[in-house]
């Protein structure tokens, strides 16, 4: 079985400064693993995504994350937020690569804050 | 850039109605799911459909959820008698096969009174 553990509900930065939100991750196997992006009435968007190349994993919109199998997590970083950054994130995972026929494990979800 | 389409975008129902949910995912792919998300839950896994037919469900996918893709294009979820615990965000996904992303479409957020 698999689970994803988002370790904080809201996050709240200024802009600029670097963004941080926590994921950590248990898998029976080798696991793939995501992080989606969803503004207010959109769908979900697929920032980056980690399936056993390099363990940091860059994205789209300067965000980037590192898996460390040893912490069993897999955080989400930005060096300096914009105001657009503001939205919820999903740390996602799956224990076939992309998920291919088998369902995708959410965690509850960060909500970040961008203060101006 | 293709878009996974969902409609409609709202839909009220009364406990005991059928629904029907809409979704026209991107047109090469060729896998297709189920999401759905509780107010104030979760993203949880439904159901995953491939070559016609369901690859996998979830324990939430009973008797009264079924999948179909009449037509080619559209892949509906049907709620045969809605129960007020259906109240939620469903959201639709597609991908072009194992190991690719899976794309999501806005959601249908259904309300059951």
């Amino acid at each position: 079985a698999q689970s994803v553990t988002q370790l904080d509900s809201h996050v709240s930065v200024s802009e600029g400064t670097p963004v941080l939100l926590r994921c950590n991750y248990s898998s029976s196997y080798s696991p793939s693993l995501f992080w989606y992006v969803q503004h207010p009435n959109k769908g979900l968007q697929l920032l980056l995504k980690y399936t056993s190349a390099a363990t940091l994993v860059k994205g789209i919109n300067g965000f980037e994350a590192e898996f460390k199998k040893s912490e069993t997590s897999f955080h989400l970083t930005k060096p300096s937020a914009h105001m657009s950054d503001a939205a919820e994130y999903f740390c996602v995972v799956s224990d076939r690569s992309g998920g291919g026929a088998d369902g995708l494990t959410f965690g509850k979800g960060t909500h970040l804050i961008i203060q101006p | 850039e293709p878009e996974v389409t969902q409609t409609p975008s709202h839909q009220v129902t009364q406990m005991g109605q059928e629904v029907i949910l809409r979704c026209v995912p991107i047109s090469n792919h060729l896998y297709f799911y189920w999401y759905r998300q509780i107010l104030g839950q979760k993203v949880e896994f439904l159901v995953s459909f491939y070559n016609n037919e369901i690859s996998e469900k979830s324990e939430i996918f009973d008797d009264q959820f079924s999948v179909e893709r009449p037509d080619g294009s559209n892949f509906t979820l049907k709620i045969r008698s809605t129960k007020l615990e259906d109240s939620a965000m469903y959201f639709c996904a597609g991908s072009g096969g194992p190991g690719n992303e899976q794309f999501f479409g806005p959601g249908t957020r259904l309300t059951v009174l």
